[in-house]
Order: C-alpha cells, then structure tokens, then sequence
C-alpha cells in the first residue's frame, strides 16, 4: 500500500521569497508522483507530475519538483512566489501498472502575503 | 475540448436520505473516478469506473454506488446519508490507454459537489 506525508499543514511566506512544500511517500513499489492545486471553492488542478526519465519536472508557472527515491520524496519549490499562488497543494501517488487511483496527502496550505 | 463539469454545486441533505451527483467526463476520456474531500484533509478515493464497470474501490460501505452511461458521464449515489458524508465529491475524468483502466494518464477533475448533510 501506498501513503503520502506532507509535512506543513500551512507555509506562510512572502510575496517574491522562495518557496519549498514538502511531501514524502511510502510505497514498496515504484509510483508516479503528481502535485495538484486547489483554489478557494474549486476542483483540483495538476500542477505537475513524475512518471519516470528526467527526476526533475517543471509547471509552467514556475513551479518545480525533484523526485529523490533514496528519501522518497517529491517537494514542491518555487523560487519567487506571487500573490496568486495562494492556495492548497496537494500531493498524491499512483502505482503504474494498475488503475490510475490517486492517494493524496493531506495537503498544504500555502499563503502568500503582501 | 470541454473540461470535467459536475451538477449540483452544493446540496443539502438530512440524514437518511438519498443523494445522486452527476459528472460529465472531459470529451474524449472513458475512465472517471470519484473522490471524497472532507474538510481540512485530502481527497480519498471511492471508486473508478471504466467502460461502464466498477475498476476499483476504496474503503467504503456499500451504501456508495456509482454508475456509468455509454456516453462516459456518471452518477456517484449515496443511500442512508450519514453526518460524516458532508463533504466535497470530486468527479475526474481520464483515458485508459490499454487494458482494464491501466492508465498513466492524467486524472482532470472537475469544481466538485458540495454536499452538507443535517
């Protein structure tokens, strides 16, 4: 079975300061690892996503993860953060190989002050 | 291309009763899987289906059913509403590439189905 752990309930930070959300699995197989956002009052949308080749990934928002499998981790940083990044991220896992069901972490609230 | 579309919003309901919510699946995907967000925690998985069947479930009773048309939209059912179903039901849609629902694909999910239970 899989589980996700992210580490921050809530990140407050400021406006154009750098930012890092932390997300850790477990897994005894290998996963794909994905971060979705949520604002205020609507679904989930992925920011980005791990399936294999190249550990690093990037959004086009400027968002970037590293998968490390040693620590089995996936954090989530952005080196200068807006206003318009408020929200909740969340992380989550698949196993390939079966039906795409996706486990989630419990999510971080990032908030982004002027 | 539309997206994931979910009806109602919100819904309010008493204890006991019955709910259905509906989905409507990105066009050309044929899997979609529901989730349940109750608030302050991440999105638990209920069940998936593909091409009409269940796929897969999670860890609830059976009181949670689902269905899904041959257009590839879908109805999430919850008989015998209890307190702690209040939550947001979130509806995603994808494209099973081979097999049963095997699938790397991205999962779009739609703005949800607030439901309150009283």
């Amino acid at each position: 079975a899989q589980s996700v752990t992210q580490l921050d309930s809530q990140v407050p930070v400021f406006e154009e300061a750098p930012v890092e959300l932390r997300c850790n699995y477990s897994s005894s197989v290998s996963v794909y690892l994905f971060w979705y956002v949520q604002y205020p009052n609507q679904g989930l949308q992925l920011l980005l996503k791990y399936l294999s080749g190249s550990t690093l990934v990037e959004s086009i928002n400027g968002f970037e993860a590293e998968f490390n499998k040693s620590q089995t981790s996936f954090h989530l940083r952005k080196p200068s953060v807006h206003i318009s990044d408020t929200a909740e991220y969340f992380c989550a896992v698949s196993r390939p190989g079966g039906y795409n069901k996706l486990i989630f972490g419990a999510g971080t609230r990032l908030a982004v002050h002027p | 291309e539309t997206g994931v579309t979910q009806s109602p919003t919100h819904l309010i309901k008493t204890r006991g009763q019955q709910v259905t919510l509906r989905c409507s699946s990105q066009s050309g995907h044929n899997t979609v899987s529901w989730y349940q967000q109750a608030l302050g925690q991440g999105p638990q998985f209920i069940f998936q289906y593909y091409r009409e069947e269940e796929n897969g479930r999670g860890n609830f009773p059976p009181r949670f059913s689902g269905l899904q048309f041959p257009n590839y939209s879908s109805e999430l059912n919850v008989n015998a509403l209890e307190l702690d179903d209040s939550a947001l039901y979130l509806c995603a849609s994808s494209l099973a590439a081979a097999g049963k629902g095997i699938s790397t694909d991205t999962q779009y999910f739609g703005p949800g189905t607030r439901l309150t239970v009283l």
